[in-house]
């Protein structure tokens, strides 16, 4: 059975900083692996995809890569801004179904 | 283009009602999928539709029912409400074209509250 873990559950830092959101799955039979934004109350907004054949993938200041071998996924985030605080959730798809982790909530602090 | 929409947006409901949430799909999408994401969690797959038949389905009940119209849009429908069914409801659709490429573009949800 899949399982998706995301390290560490909430993390506060302060505008500017570089960080690194990690993934963790026990399954490496999977189809790609999105990251997702949530806002409190709201639905997902996809970040970024990594298709199964791919290393990594850029957005802007997002960057995520991923091993499949070793079944892990990082997103890292450059110059954090306040905008930024929200809940960040890493998905695998194996099949027709997302299996999500439980989530990262990041805080930025100006 | 409206993107996936959900209605309603919130709903409170007493133990053992019934309810029924509705999602529209994104323009040119065809499949159409529900999560439940309980708070602190992350979403939890219910089942997917396509071709107006349910294609694969999570580890949830039979009080969780879906049903997919011509137009590819959804149902949700969950008889005998339980307080462990309070829950932010999403939708997600998806074309059906089978690509590693297609990302699931996902509804604002449905915040369903059990009393």
């Amino acid at each position: 059975k899949q399982e998706v873990t995301q390290i560490p559950a909430a993390l506060s830092v302060p505008e500017g900083e570089n960080l690194v959101l990690n993934c963790s799955f026990t399954d490496s039979a999977i189809y790609n692996l999105q990251w997702f934004r949530q806002d409190p109350g709201k639905g997902l907004t996809s970040l970024l995809l990594i298709q199964s054949s791919q290393r990594e993938q850029t957005s802007g200041r997002l960057n995520a890569s991923l091993d499949k071998s070793s079944g892990r996924s990082t997103l890292y985030i450059a110059a954090s801004q306040p905008g930024d605080s929200a809940t960040y959730l890493c998905a695998v798809q194996a099949g027709t179904a997302l299996i999500f982790g439980k989530g990262t909530t990041l805080s930025v602090s100006s | 283009d409206a993107g996936v929409t959900q209605s309603p947006t919130h709903l409170i409901k007493t133990r053992g009602q019934q309810v029924t949430l509705r999602c529209s799909p994104k323009s040119g999408h065809d499949t159409v999928s529900w999560y439940q994401q309980a708070l602190g969690q992350g979403p939890q797959f219910i089942f997917q539709y396509y071709e107006e038949e349910e294609r694969q389905r999570g580890n949830f009940p039979d009080r969780f029912s879906g049903h997919q119209f011509p137009n590819y849009s959804s149902e949700l429908n969950v008889n005998a409400l339980l307080l462990g069914d309070s829950a932010l409801y999403l939708c997600a659709s998806s074309p059906a074209t089978g690509q590693s490429t297609d990302t699931q573009y996902f509804g604002p949800g449905t915040r369903l509250t059990v009393l």
